[in-house]
């Protein structure tokens, strides 16, 4: 099954840069979604990007997809302590079937 | 902002015992989703609920799991004799139909405990 795999594992940066997650997936897509979760609460979605678009902004999200390498990236420009939180992708492959997520970066922004 | 609600937040039960998770999807969502996430681990998917029937499940989810949709706007999930292996948050999830792109929205979660 589709997985996606997101890297690094863990993160760490001073407020104000910018951070880049990366998310590989194993088979074709039909949208990958990013999604944010503070330690113990519920996931809130980002941002999703079909599988043909390449880019996608959302204020200081930006998500690039290549699907030639079945790759995802998530920037977070001018890092706050409050981005400070787990970021999965998640895959699906068609339609409404369940998606899959990956393990997570866990990005730490120190103030 | 329209949301989906989950009770209760948190539940502790006893090894053996029923458990019914509920949630409240958000209003005009035709696919429902239970997730969940043992601690420190990734998130799984369990059941999706499509026109009052299963349209999908994983093989997380025996026979000793089951979910309904009671009435217009509650969709709960049933764990009929819990195991310290279910110990875990669990996530209701919606979304509308396919054309809007399958964007899937998550409660805040509930955490079961089983001692």
């Amino acid at each position: 099954s589709q997985q996606g795999e997101e890297d690094p594992q863990a993160l760490s940066i001073q407020e104000g840069e910018n951070a880049t997650m990366n998310c590989s997936y194993k088979t074709s897509i039909n949208n990958l979604q990013w999604y944010r979760q503070n330690s113990g609460r519920g996931l809130v979605h980002l941002i999703l990007i079909r599988s043909n678009e390449r880019e996608k902004h959302s204020g200081r999200l930006r998500v690039t997809l290549d699907t030639s390498k079945k790759s995802s990236s998530l920037l977070i420009t001018a890092s706050r302590a409050a981005d400070t939180a787990s970021y999965f992708c998640a895959t699906d492959d068609s339609g409404n079937t369940p998606l899959v997520f990956g393990k997570g970066t866990r990005l730490s922004v120190i103030a | 902002e329209p949301e989906v609600t989950q009770t209760p937040s948190h539940q502790v039960t006893q090894m053996g015992q029923e458990v019914i998770l509920r949630c409240v999807p958000i209003s005009n969502h035709l696919y429902f989703y239970w997730y969940r996430q043992i601690l420190g681990q990734k998130v799984e998917f369990l059941v999706s609920f499509y026109n009052n029937e299963i349209s999908e499940k994983s093989e997380i989810f025996d026979d000793q799991f089951s979910v309904e949709r009671p009435d217009g706007s509650n969709f709960t999930l049933k764990i009929r004799s819990t195991k310290l292996e279910d110990s875990a948050m669990y996530f209701c999830a919606s979304s509308e139909p396919v054309r809007s792109g399958n964007t899937i929205y998550f409660g805040e979660g509930s955490w079961l405990t089983v001692v």
